[in-house]
């Protein structure tokens, strides 16, 4: 089955600063790669993903960046802000109703 | 997207005992799933639910365990049979909406303390 590793653990930056958490995942066949933040004691949230077919995807201050090839996919956070501070998820899928396999979560501190 | 709610938010239960966890959503959904998440940790997929069929479980996730019912497109209960402390951990649903292929959403969470 399909497995996704996530780095860093932690990540503390400074407010302003852009933070970078990366994934990379073990089947070739997922397609589907969605983030999700979830701050303490509330639902996970998903706040962008992007498909097989697209290399980059932003949304505001986020972004991602597939690449295929290497299986690797990383979420990009720039000028960060104290809300930002929550635990982050990469997943994966193969799409269509199908399961979601979740990263191990990075939790990131953004320092005022 | 989809409106979901969980009942109960949460609960003290004793070990032993059972506890029915609902899920409901306010739109017809064809797939609901449930996770498990553990203090601290991730989120881990206990089972997939389809209206009209028997639920999928994962590996390390049995029915007689955790029993699952789906009786229409916009209800699903979980069920946490003959708890012990290790099933402590918070339980949440998620939909995949028909028009929005892929993307999961997630109910609030039933936060279990089994004693």
């Amino acid at each position: 089955g399909e497995n996704v590793e996530q780095h860093p653990s932690t990540l503390s930056v400074q407010e302003g600063d852009s933070a970078v958490i990366k994934c990379t995942y073990s089947d070739s066949a997922s397609n589907y790669f969605p983030w999700y933040k979830q701050e303490l004691g509330k639902r996970p949230q998903l706040i962008i993903d992007i498909r097989s077919n697209v290399g980059e995807k932003k949304d505001q201050r986020i972004a991602v960046t597939l690449n295929k090839t290497a299986k690797h996919f990383s979420l990009h956070i720039t000028e960060t802000q104290p809300e930002d501070s929550a635990v982050y998820f990469c997943a994966a899928s193969l799409g269509g109703y199908q399961k979601v396999t979740f990263g191990t979560g990075t939790k990131l501190q953004v320092i005022p | 997207s989809a409106v979901i709610s969980q009942k109960p938010s949460r609960d003290i239960c004793q070990r032993g005992t059972s506890l029915t966890i609902q899920c409901q959503v306010d739109s017809q959904v064809t797939m609901m799933f449930w996770y498990r998440q553990q203090p601290g940790q991730s989120l881990t997929l206990i089972a997939t639910a389809n209206q009209g069929s028997e639920a999928t479980y994962e590996s390390g996730f049995v029915i007689d365990k955790f029993p699952i019912s789906r009786p229409n497109l916009t209800f699903s209960t979980l069920t946490v049979s003959n708890m012990s402390p290790e099933d402590s951990s918070i339980y949440l649903c998620s939909v995949e909406e028909n028009s929005r292929r892929s993307e999961q959403y997630f109910g609030p969470g039933t936060r279990l303390t089994v004693t």
